[in-house]
């Protein structure tokens, strides 16, 4: 199966920075997501990454806030801008197209991001 | 709009006791649906998946999930508990492939020997 990877893998970041988290697979996916998991709750999903055009984001979940790239079908970034305490999460990527598996989505193993 | 209500947000069972996750499901149409688990400090895997083939399914691990729809269930099961099982395990729904997951709230599994 295809390897999925996130970097950083956790970071501690100060208010009002700025925080990009990449996602990388190691085979051409169709689909792209990023999801959210705050402390203690399920997965929200924030946008649909699209390869070479602007992502899909969920009610809730803003441009300027999240700004999301795809260059290409293997690589994403999501950029959590202007954090606060309240965007401490775990931000995973999910992939979904990769040969033998369509119609199931598979995740990294996420980003730890805890915000002071 | 589809949605998954998992029943207890706690579960425990003993070492070798039956494992019984409950989730039902809403949806307008016939749902993809899916198990997955994850383990402490480490990001989703997936379990098992049903997406309208046979409605019994077998996962890694030894679980598996039968889908009723006439319960709108699709709950999650493996006979003998072991301790490495203990985890958050997580149902969720989606319209058609290629699109968003919709979670359940989660349920711990806690395993005690």
């Amino acid at each position: 199966s295809a390897v999925i990877s996130q970097k950083p893998s956790r970071d501690i970041c100060q208010r009002g920075t700025s925080l990009t988290i990449q996602c990388q697979v190691d085979s051409q996916v169709t689909m792209m997501f990023w999801y959210r998991q705050q402390p203690g709750q399920s997965l929200t999903l924030i946008a649909t990454a699209n390869q070479g055009s602007e992502a899909t984001y969920e009610s809730g979940f803003v441009i300027d806030k999240f700004p999301i790239s795809r260059p290409n079908l293997t690589f994403s970034t999501l950029t959590v801008s202007n954090m606060s305490p309240e965007d401490s999460s775990i931000y995973l990527c999910s992939v979904e197209g990769l040969a033998g598996g369509p119609e199931t989505q598979y995740f990294g193993p996420g980003t730890r991001l805890l915000v002071l | 709009a589809q949605s998954v209500t998992q029943l207890g947000s706690h579960v425990s069972v003993s070492e070798g006791a039956l494992v019984l996750l409950r989730c039902n499901y809403s949806s307008s149409v016939p749902p993809y649906l899916f198990w997955y688990v994850q383990y402490p400090n480490q990001g989703l895997q997936l379990l098992l998946k049903y997406t309208s083939a046979a409605t019994l399914v077998k996962g890694i691990n030894g679980f598996e999930a039968e889908f009723k729809k006439s319960e709108t269930s699709f709950h999650l099961t493996k006979p003998s508990a072991h301790m490495s099982d203990a985890a958050e395990y997580f149902c969720a729904v989606s319209k058609t492939g290629f699109q968003k997951l919709v979670f359940g709230t989660g349920t711990r599994l806690l395993v005690s020997p």
